[in-house]
């Protein structure tokens, strides 16, 4: 079965600390995609980032570096010199392979909730 | 260009009553989705279209929950009747499966609350 694991429930940091959101997956699928998501305080779910699972290149964007490991099925995420607008709940999200032209489900962690303090 | 738009935003009724929420997916895409929001619960799937039909409708609660999908350009999702249980919120979302694309994009939420 798929499963998404945050074991960080809230994270507290002081502005411009750099803090690592952890994500750990399982699937058996060997072809799969990741996720984050971000929702800010007003509620939407903001799309951050898609990694493929035959793509373990790191990737960063600004202030966001994500690092993807096959080996221990993490897929973590980083905030350097965090600002107080980063404050949110974030969320790591796995699905199969798209198949017949279409998208599959995501299956959520529990997410994270990152307080930024000034 | 629009993002995935959803009405109504809250809705307040009481228990017993029939709630229809709405959902306009991106122009052009081809997978819709419903997922609920809960404290107890995180985000859970409910059902999911691709090309309009229901592929997976594994996460509905139970038999007060229905959902259908027109057309390519609209969805709903009705509970008949309504319980408390059911408060939460629900999202929409939507994605085109191109290549390895396939990030799929939420509306705003409807967050339900019943009485």
């Amino acid at each position: 079965a798929q499963k998404v694991t945050q074991a960080q429930t809230e994270i507290s940091v002081v502005e411009k600390e750099d803090v690592t959101l952890d994500c750990v997956y399982e699937t058996r699928d060997t072809t799969y995609y990741l996720f984050w998501y971000k929702q800010p305080p007003s509620g939407e779910l903001v799309f951050l980032i898609r990694r493929n699972s035959f793509d373990e290149q790191n990737e960063i964007s600004g202030r966001y570096s994500w690092n993807f490991q096959k080996s221990t099925s993490s897929f973590n995420f980083t905030i350097t010199a965090s600002q107080v607008v980063d404050s949110a709940v974030y969320f790591c999200a796995l699905s199969d392979m798209n198949y017949g032209g279409a998208t599959n489900k995501l299956i959520f962690g529990t997410g994270t909730l990152l307080a930024v303090q000034p | 260009d629009a993002g995935v738009i959803q009405s109504p935003r809250h809705e307040v009724t009481e228990m017993g009553q029939e709630v229809t929420l709405r959902c306009k997916p991106i122009s052009g895409h081809n997978s819709l989705f419903w997922y609920r929001q809960t404290m107890m619960r995180g985000l859970e799937l409910l059902i999911y279209f691709n090309n309009n039909v229901p592929i997976d409708d594994s996460g509905m609660p139970e038999d007060r929950f229905s959902a259908k999908m027109p057309n390519a350009s609209f969805s709903t999702l009705k509970i008949q009747p309504s319980e408390p249980r059911d408060s939460a919120v629900y999202f929409c979302a939507s994605s085109l499966a191109r290549g390895s694309m396939n990030e799929q994009f939420f509306g705003p939420g409807t967050r339900l609350t019943v009485l």
